[in-house]
This record gives structure tokens, C-alpha cells and sequence, in this order.
């Protein structure tokens, strides 16, 4: 069964200070995606990363796909009470002819005005 | 442009009350999902639909049953509602890329309460 962890499971910060979000697991993916889910809403899908190392910038939002395809981070820097929200990754795996995806159990970020 | 639509938004049951949650697509998607969300445990996938005419078991099949309609909708079933099942349900829809994965495009989910 593949799991993907995520930290911290909740992080409460100030406008204006950087965070990093961990997602790790044992299982290689093939490819890993981050959405973000505001509340009464679904998910939105961010970013996908495809490539080992690869890193994708999306405004303040940077993200990295690790090496081995097994983990993945996302940085946000200078955040604004905008990025509140439940921050959720997934990690795509092939089974059968389909394909779907294996979710973390996401980091709620809460920025303070 | 709708995307992804859920009916109801919201659904109180009682226990052994039977329900269906339905979930329509626009985009012109082959693959459909059912996903049920709970406190600090991401979202599980309850059964999916990778193309029309076929459904498989996901992560959490226990006690739903589902139907693909049609290309553009995909239920979902409780027989028998447990308390257990009590839970925010999301439906998304996916198309497979050139590069073998895709983005799923979520519905604004169905809060469900089983007392």
C-alpha cells in the first residue's frame, strides 16, 4: 500500500514569513501533484512535477520533486493571508489500464494578517 | 463552463437509510472518481471509473456501490448508511495526457451526516 505523508499537519504563521511543506513516502511515483483546497471547496490542482529534481515556481510558490521520485516539498515565501488553506499532495501511480492517485492527508496552512 | 457538479450539497441520514450522490462532468472527460475526505486523512479513493462501461474498487469500497451513467455522470450509492460513513464526498473527473497523467478536476463536494 503506498502512503504519502505530509508535514506539519498544521502550521500557523505571520504575513510576510516563509514555510516549507514536506510530502514523503517510500513508494516512487511517476509523478507527484500539489492542490489546494479552501474551505466548502474541492482540491485545485497547483503544479505537477514529472521529472526526479525537477523544481517549478508558480509566483511565490516553489516546488520540488525529489531525486527519487519519492518525495516532494513545497516552499512559499513571503506568505500573504491569501495562501490560507488545506495544502494536499499527490503521488500518481498506474493500475490496471488507468491511472490514480495516492493523497496525502494535507498540511492546513493559516496566515495572519 | 461548469466542470465538475454535485447534488446534494448537503445530506443528513439516518442509520440503514439508503442515498444516492450524483455527480455530472462537462468537460468531455473519459476517467471519474469518488473520493471521501476525513479529518487528517487526506482523501480515499472510494471507486473510480476509468472509462465509460467500467468501475473498479478503490482504497474504501466497502459499503457504496456506484454506476457510470454515461460519459458525463457517475453516482454513487449508500445501501444501508452507517455512522461510519459520515463524511465530505467528492466526485472529480480526469483525461489521461500525452505524458500518461492528468490533473483531476474536483466537484464542491456533498457534506454527509449519518445519525
Amino acid at each position: 500500500t503506498q502512503l504519502l505523508e505530509q508535514s506539519p499537519q498544521f502550521l500557523s504563521i505571520q504575513e510576510g514569513e516563509n514555510l516549507t511543506v514536506y510530502c514523503n513516502s517510500s513508494s516512487v511515483f511517476s509523478s507527484l501533484q500539489w492542490y489546494r483546497q479552501e474551505p466548502g471547496e474541492g482540491p485545485v490542482l497547483l503544479v505537477t512535477v514529472v521529472t526526479g529534481g525537477e523544481v517549478k515556481k508558480l509566483k511565490r510558490l516553489t516546488f520540488q520533486f525529489g531525486d527519487a521520485r519519492k518525495d516532494s516539498s513545497l516552499h512559499i515565501t513571503a506568505a500573504q493571508p491569501g495562501d490560507t488553506g488545506l495544502y494536499l499532495c499527490a503521488g500518481l501511480v498506474t493500475m490496471d489500464s488507468s491511472y490514480k492517485l495516492i493523497f496525502g492527508s494535507g498540511t492546513r496552512l493559516l496566515v495572519r494578517p | 463552463n461548469a466542470g465538475v457538479t454535485q447534488t446534494p450539497k448537503f445530506q443528513v441520514l439516518k442509520t440503514g437509510q439508503s442515498m444516492t450522490l450524483q455527480c455530472a462532468q462537462d468537460m468531455n472527460h473519459n476517467s471519474m472518481y469518488w473520493y471521501r475526505q476525513d479529518p487528517g486523512m487526506g482523501l480515499r479513493l472510494i471507486y473510480y471509473s476509468a472509462s465509460e462501461g467500467t468501475t473498479d474498487k478503490g482504497e474504501v469500497p466497502n459499503g457504496y456501490n456506484v454506476s457510470r451513467l454515461n460519459k458525463r455522470e457517475f453516482s454513487l450509492r449508500l445501501e444501508s448508511a452507517a455512522p461510519s460513513q459520515t463524511s465530505v464526498y467528492f466526485c472529480a473527473s480526469s483525461e489521461l495526457s500525452g505524458m500518461g497523467y492528468s490533473p483531476l478536476h474536483f466537484g464542491n463536494g456533498t457534506r454527509l451526516t449519518v445519525t
